[in-house]
């Protein structure tokens, strides 16, 4: 079993609707949990960041971490043809300089 | 602002030749790291530095080489070129040596070896 696991999709919505982008990991020692975006061909860019348990908003997007259940979650709201990208999920323990992946969810945004 | 620069962007081996991945960054980070993503698996850490001199393994060493004797450049060494070690290959600087900044990833290297 992956120590993160993340359903690769694909996923496909139209303009407007809210996604959700899911993780889940079997490592209790993770405190730091990142959400990437990752175009075609370019290289994965920090999209949210969440230290330990709870909810944290940036204009569109949410992240939230349930440590009890060991899910992270990554919510986009009226979600843009420019949302379209591979969606990355990752973390690490304190004081641990080996960060885990996700595998990636590809997203589509349809006008 | 350049960032992290790789190069090249494509490269094709044969199996059993040796190439360097080269990797440079001018924020004057203190770690860097080369990873691997292959399709279904993520990205999956090689070797990582903190520092100029210290270099530690990942997740995935086996085949790869690295030193850093600068701040800014971090190579990535393939000794003997297996068809195992088709990937693309990222490498990604952050400010501090601790988890909790964000990483920053240069374009990538496509790699195939036949």
């Amino acid at each position: 079993q992956k120590e993160v696991e993340q359903d690769p999709g694909p996923l496909s919505v139209p303009e407007g609707a809210i996604v959700s982008l899911n993780c889940t990991y079997s490592n209790s020692a993770f405190q730091y949990f990142m959400w990437y975006r990752q175009y075609s061909r370019k290289g994965p860019e920090l999209l949210m960041y969440t230290y330990s348990s709870g909810n944290k908003e940036d204009g569109r997007f949410t992240a939230q971490v349930d440590k009890s259940s060991k899910y992270i979650s990554l919510f986009i709201r009226d979600s843009q043809p420019s949302d379209s990208a591979t969606y990355l999920c990752a973390m690490s323990a304190v004081d641990n300089n080996d960060m885990r992946f996700g595998a990636g969810t590809r997203l589509t945004v349809k006008p | 602002n350049a960032g992290v620069t790789q190069t090249p962007k494509f490269q094709v081996l044969k199996t059993g030749q040796s190439m360097t991945l080269q990797c440079a960054q001018d924020m004057n980070h203190e770690y860097m790291s080369w990873y691997r993503q292959d399709p279904g698996m993520g990205l999956r850490l090689i070797h990582y530095s903190v520092g100029a001199g210290i270099t530690d393994q990942g997740e995935v060493p086996n085949g790869y080489n690295v030193s850093r004797s600068t701040t800014e450049d971090f190579p990535l060494r393939l000794l003997s070129a297996a068809p195992s070690q088709t990937s693309v290959y990222f490498c990604a600087s952050r400010g501090f040596s601790g988890p909790q900044s964000p990483l920053h990833f240069g374009n990538g290297t496509r790699l195939t070896v036949t």
